[in-house]
């Protein structure tokens, strides 16, 4: 199993171009989310979703799109990127509802300039 | 929403000292998870622990959920272990809220 794989690992976008950021995961996990890390601060969940065709709302899910139209993928995308979205995003999967025990993707380090 | 605190903010170590790192939380959960950040960004789940006592090698954490604290444990720490530690909670929403982490560096 590949695990949670997440593509780009870096990019670097100008303000107000817009792009996805990929999330897939090979473990038939119901739950999949999105966070953003930013130096100093802990984790903040962006959007989240609990099966194919169902997304929510986190914590910050200002200028941030997502949808969930297989059990396998997550893609997050950025409308209009701003440089408040300069940051380090991780997407994370659990095998139930309820974010039990999730399993965590490398990452992609956006700038936005 | 839950409030998640954790400390210290920072620890400094020797090899083969041992640590206790914190986790006080605001309210009542049903899911709380211990993860490590290594310097490269990866993030390990260490511990799902949301009451009692778990271990797994030199670590270990126990929840005391009616009080609202976790308690990490690293005994005869390795420079390995240097990281950040993140503890994170959740209620009966699907939500996990992380707190800001303890870093932790372990010198030779």
């Amino acid at each position: 199993n590949a695990g949670v794989t997440q593509t780009p690992k870096f990019q670097v976008l100008k303000t107000g171009q817009s792009m996805t950021l990929q999330c897939a995961q090979d473990m038939n996990h119901e739950y999949m989310s999105w966070y953003r890390q930013d130096p100093g601060m802990g984790l903040r969940l962006i959007h989240y979703s609990v099966g194919a065709g169902i997304t929510d709302q986190g914590e910050v899910p200002n200028g941030y799109n997502v949808s969930r139209s297989t059990t396998e993928d997550f893609p997050l995308r950025l409308l209009s990127a701003a440089p408040s979205q300069t940051s380090v995003y991780f997407c994370a999967s659990s095998y139930q509802r309820g974010a039990y025990e999730q399993y965590f993707g490398p990452g992609t380090r956006l700038t936005v300039t | 929403g839950i409030q998640v605190e954790q400390s210290p903010p920072d620890l400094i170590l020797q090899e083969g000292a041992n640590s206790t790192l914190r986790c006080n939380f605001s309210d009542s959960v049903n899911n709380l998870q211990w993860f490590h950040q290594n310097p490269w960004g990866q993030l390990i789940n260490l511990f799902y622990i949301p009451s009692g006592t778990k271990q797994n090698g030199r670590l270990s954490a126990t929840t005391v959920a009616t009080e609202r604290y976790s308690l990490l444990y690293i005994s005869s720490s390795q420079t390995t272990d240097s990281g950040v530690y993140f503890c994170a909670v959740g209620d009966n929403t699907d939500k996990l809220i992380f707190g800001t982490g303890t870093r932790l560096q372990v010198f030779p």
